[in-house]
């Protein structure tokens, strides 16, 4: 996990209310990802950044928003509208150009809407 | 389009036995392939990947991988399995098309017994 933070590990919220998750690295690393983890389930994809100030919309984007304006950070924020957000979400990163193509993770945000 | 399938839900192993845990994929092109690991409640952890090279992959705490390309396969091994490897295991695939994307496989959970 290391280089990788998201905060809060644990999250609740009351249904029909927006929450942000925070992401942030000190890896110097150019592309981040957000995925989603339902139980029994793999990872899904919800949205990616490959360099500042751009964002592409992964498998499962609707309900979801996200924004790069630092390289470090790259938070998600659920919206109301995203039907189904309980759920673990995990963050990660890459190298980028000339690097290796493997992702390194954060410790996850689970989060809990009622 | 690219896939990963892992056949096993769970794998169930003694202590100090081999172990493998299957993943077969399908890419168009050159197969970039990789294993993580998650423990419960924590982000994933890199083990090992395949790019190029010999079919025979070491990585970390002891795993290793064996590429087989007619079998489309990429199976994580350890010639003798700890307790503390009961976790929850990931085989990915590279996306040779679309921004360096990994596709996940639905994850195998790993139950070493004493």
């Amino acid at each position: 996990d290391g280089g990788i933070t998201q905060s809060p590990k644990y999250l609740f919220r009351k249904e029909g209310q927006n929450v942000t998750l925070s992401c942030e690295q000190n890896l110097n690393h150019d592309a981040m990802y957000w995925y989603r983890q339902d139980p029994g389930q793999g990872l899904r994809l919800i949205y990616y950044s490959q360099i500042v100030n751009d964002f592409q919309k992964g498998d499962i984007a609707e309900g979801y928003s996200v924004s790069r304006e630092k390289k470090e950070s790259f938070p998600l924020t659920v919206t109301s509208a995203q039907k189904n957000p309980t759920a673990f979400y995990l963050c990660a990163s890459r190298l980028g150009q000339g690097g290796s193509y493997e992702q390194y993770f954060g410790p996850g945000t689970r989060l809990t809407v009622t | 389009a690219q896939s990963v399938a892992q056949p096993e839900d769970q794998v169930n192993v003694a202590e100090g036995n081999p172990l493998t845990v299957k993943c077969t994929y399908s890419v168009s092109g050159n197969p970039y392939l990789f294993w993580y690991v998650q423990y419960p409640n924590r982000g994933l952890q890199f083990l090992l990947k395949y790019i190029t090279g010999d079919n025979l992959v070491k990585g970390s705490y002891g795993f290793e991988a064996e590429f087989n390309k007619s079998q489309t396969s990429f199976h994580l091994k350890k010639p003798s399995a700890l307790v503390s490897d009961s976790a929850l295991y990931f085989c990915a695939v590279r996306d040779n098309n679309a921004g360096n994307m990994l596709t996940f496989g639905g994850g195998t959970r790993l139950m070493v017994k004493p």
